[in-house]
């Protein structure tokens, strides 16, 4: 079955614009976690959704950083006033829900994002 | 800096020889997983470990978590080729959290 999608895979964008990245999950997976990497190290944790609602927002690491998912499903990461410490790759991931305390989270490719 | 340290950051070894990856966390390890990342690819899913002591194995890679639950062991037996990556370790800090801290990843090179 199709696993977790990215678009778009690579994002070159200016200082200063506006920027959305966005994840499709598993189809009936509730749970979905946004997180971004920079080169050489590990994912680090942006936010998370059960269902529409950010269920725990505290990786965002400033205002400039939004993300939504209205109708449960698919999520679009928001990044303001890019700056070029935002260059990372953004991975989506996507879990079957909070049914039990931990689940495997499957991972999409990941968006790279460069900011000039 | 990481909340899980990854050592070696970086491993070269001989195809068909075995290896070991460690995992260490000053704090109790909640849901520690393992996951394996091709370069420009996403993470994918090897092995989850949760109770202290527990250990998983699946084809020629074993993982141990270890009775304390701070630390982590990835062993794979009579490497190949395909097994070449980068090897990330991720634990839940609170026990039913959904949020992953990762290490720093050990990059892995298996020479022929």
């Amino acid at each position: 079955g199709a696993g977790v999608s990215q678009t778009p895979s690579n994002k070159v964008t200016e200082k200063g614009k506006y920027v959305e990245l966005r994840c499709d999950p598993i189809s009936g997976h509730t749970a979905l976690y946004w997180y971004r990497q920079s080169l050489g190290q590990g994912p680090e944790f942006l936010i998370y959704f059960q269902g529409t609602g950010a269920a725990d927002d505290s990786g965002l690491p400033n205002d400039r950083f939004f993300a939504v998912r209205p109708e449960g499903s698919v999520s679009t990461l928001k990044i303001q006033r890019t700056e070029r410490g935002d260059s990372a790759v953004y991975l989506c991931a996507s879990s079957p829900g909070a049914t039990s305390s931990y689940n495997e989270q499957f991972f999409g490719p990941g968006t790279r994002l460069t900011v000039l | 800096s990481q909340e899980l340290e990854q050592s070696p950051q970086s491993l070269i070894v001989q195809e068909g020889k075995n290896l070991t990856i460690n995992c260490t966390s000053s704090k109790t390890l909640y849901g520690l997983y393992w996951y394996k990342q091709k370069y420009g690819e996403g993470l994918i899913f090897l092995m989850m470990l949760q109770k202290g002591g527990e250990e998983k194995s699946h084809e020629k890679i074993t993982a141990k978590l270890d009775e304390k639950k701070q630390q982590s062991s990835l062993h794979i037996t009579a490497s190949q080729p395909s097994h070449a990556g980068i090897y990330l370790c991720g634990a839940a800090r609170i026990q039913g959290a959904q949020k992953l801290v990762f290490g720093q990843g050990t990059r892995l090179t298996i020479n022929p």
